[in-house]
């Protein structure tokens, strides 16, 4: 079946550090992928989102490019910041599916 | 701003005492979805309503049931609360209309069962 491979976490990064947050989905078709953003106590906030294979998904940052190829979808950003730290979900979505397959959640803490 | 609310955020319930968590949405979408988030896990689908017809996950315990009187309301009700549905429970949106569909969620709503 479908599923979302996320690194595990926690990752741990001086403020300014670069960062890249590794996932790698399996699927039997081409699904939309996505990074939430969960913030502590808080829902989850879609991050970014890419719908074809070679797009680019960015926001506040950060961004990932869907690679059909690698199977891959990897958050970067270049310098984190303290009100980074989170927990990052990567996610995949068929179109005209209704249900958001997530990956197991990456948290990340940044030290100032 | 157009979003979605859930009510409460912190719900304490008794072993077995049944318990309604609430979402309201006002972006006026026609897909709305209930989520279980254990401790640092993913979200799992529980079930969805697509206007107001109903879709359950198949492995959705019958303990858990859901109504949508309209399509800004959508109610999770535990009939028996057990310790292992302590969770965050999740409410979520979306609108069937693009390529692909977006969800948005509330906060959620944190679950203790004593």
């Amino acid at each position: 079946g479908d599923s979302v491979t996320q690194m595990e976490g926690p990752v741990t990064l001086s403020e300014e550090a670069f960062l890249t947050i590794n996932c790698t989905y399996t699927a039997t078709g081409y699904p939309s992928l996505f990074w939430y953003v969960q913030y502590p106590g808080e829902g989850l906030q879609l991050l970014l989102k890419a719908t074809k294979a070679d797009d680019k998904g960015s926001n506040k940052g950060f961004e990932a490019t869907y690679r059909k190829e690698t199977t891959s979808f990897h958050l970067e950003k270049g310098s984190v910041q303290v009100s980074d730290s989170a927990v990052y979900f990567c996610a995949l979505l068929y179109t005209g599916g209704f249900k958001t397959i997530f990956g197991a959640g990456t948290r990340l803490f940044v030290k100032a | 701003d157009a979003m979605v609310i859930q009510n409460p955020r912190y719900q304490v319930t008794q072993f077995g005492k049944p318990v309604t968590l609430s979402c309201s949405q006002t972006l006026n979408h026609n897909v709305m979805y209930w989520y279980q988030q254990k401790s640092s896990q993913a979200p799992k689908l529980l079930f969805h309503y697509y206007d107001k017809d109903f879709n359950n996950e198949a492995d959705t315990p019958d303990n858990f049931q859901s109504r949508r009187p309209n399509t800004s309301f959508c109610f999770l009700d535990i009939r028996s609360p057990g310790l292992g549905d302590a969770a965050m429970y999740l409410c979520a949106t979306s609108s069937v209309t693009g390529v692909w569909e977006t969800q948005y969620f509330g906060p959620g709503t944190r679950l203790l069962v004593l």
